[in-house]
């Protein structure tokens, strides 16, 4: 059991470039969450599905665009990168019957120049 | 709308030191969880422990103990005899117990630093 894993994990990016992170999870949750983490401010949710082909908004997903075609995977794509999306990213994934609990994968760290 | 507010940017402690993280929460539900994880130099987040609103005993994990206090809206949580590898950030959340999407609200973390 790998549980949730995420790749890759550390990517740089020039301005206006465009990038996909994957999110894969193997313990088949409904409920998959994709989370920013800034210096200071926790973890903030960016948007999250809670079953294959459904995607929600969450706390701040402007720049951000989600897909979850696949019950296993939670794609978080990027169109046009800005400096202000450089932060690390964490991917979570909850059962419905246990769907407070959330598993967390590694994190990516991405660096938009 | 959820808040959760962690006062304390950075604690610094001498190994073997008591620390005591607080942790103030915002919430118009009536029922919610309370979370406490550990995010160590490496990246990852740990899950710590999970308290629902309906319980507030005290609970203890070796040395480890969180305090729950519903009418002060505080999570508070104490390391007894610090070690260097408690050394982190920690984080409380929070999260609505609803059927379907439970999001978690963070606090802005405490960073922990115990030295030798």
């Amino acid at each position: 059991n790998a549980g949730v894993t995420q790749t890759p994990k550390f990517r740089v990016l020039k301005t206006g470039q465009s990038m996909t992170l994957l999110c894969a999870q193997d313990m088949n949750h409904e409920y998959m969450y994709w989370y920013r983490q800034d210096p200071g401010m926790g973890l903030r949710l960016i948007h999250y599905s809670v079953g294959e082909g459904t995607t929600a908004k969450g706390e701040v997903p402007d720049g951000y665009n989600v897909s979850r075609l696949k019950k296993q995977n939670f794609l978080l794509g990027l169109e046009s990168a800005a400096p202000s999306q450089t932060s690390v990213y964490f991917c979570a994934s909850s059962d419905p019957a246990s769907p407070e609990t959330q598993y967390f994968g590694p994190g990516t760290r991405l660096l938009v120049l | 709308a959820q808040k959760v507010t962690q006062a304390q940017t950075e604690i610094s402690v001498v190994e073997k030191e008591d620390v005591t993280l607080d942790c103030v929460y915002e919430t118009r539900d009536t029922t919610y969880y309370l979370f406490w994880y550990k995010q160590p130099p490496s990246g990852e987040l740990v899950f710590l422990i999970r308290r629902n609103s309906f319980d507030e005993q005290n609970e203890i994990s070796g040395r480890y103990s969180w305090n729950f206090q519903k009418s002060t809206s505080s999570f508070n949580f104490t390391i007894t005899a610090s070690q260097v590898v408690d050394s982190a950030v920690y984080f409380c959340a929070l999260s609505a117990i609803k059927a379907a999407g439970n999001k978690l609200t963070f606090g802005g973390g405490t960073r922990v630093l115990v030295k030798p």
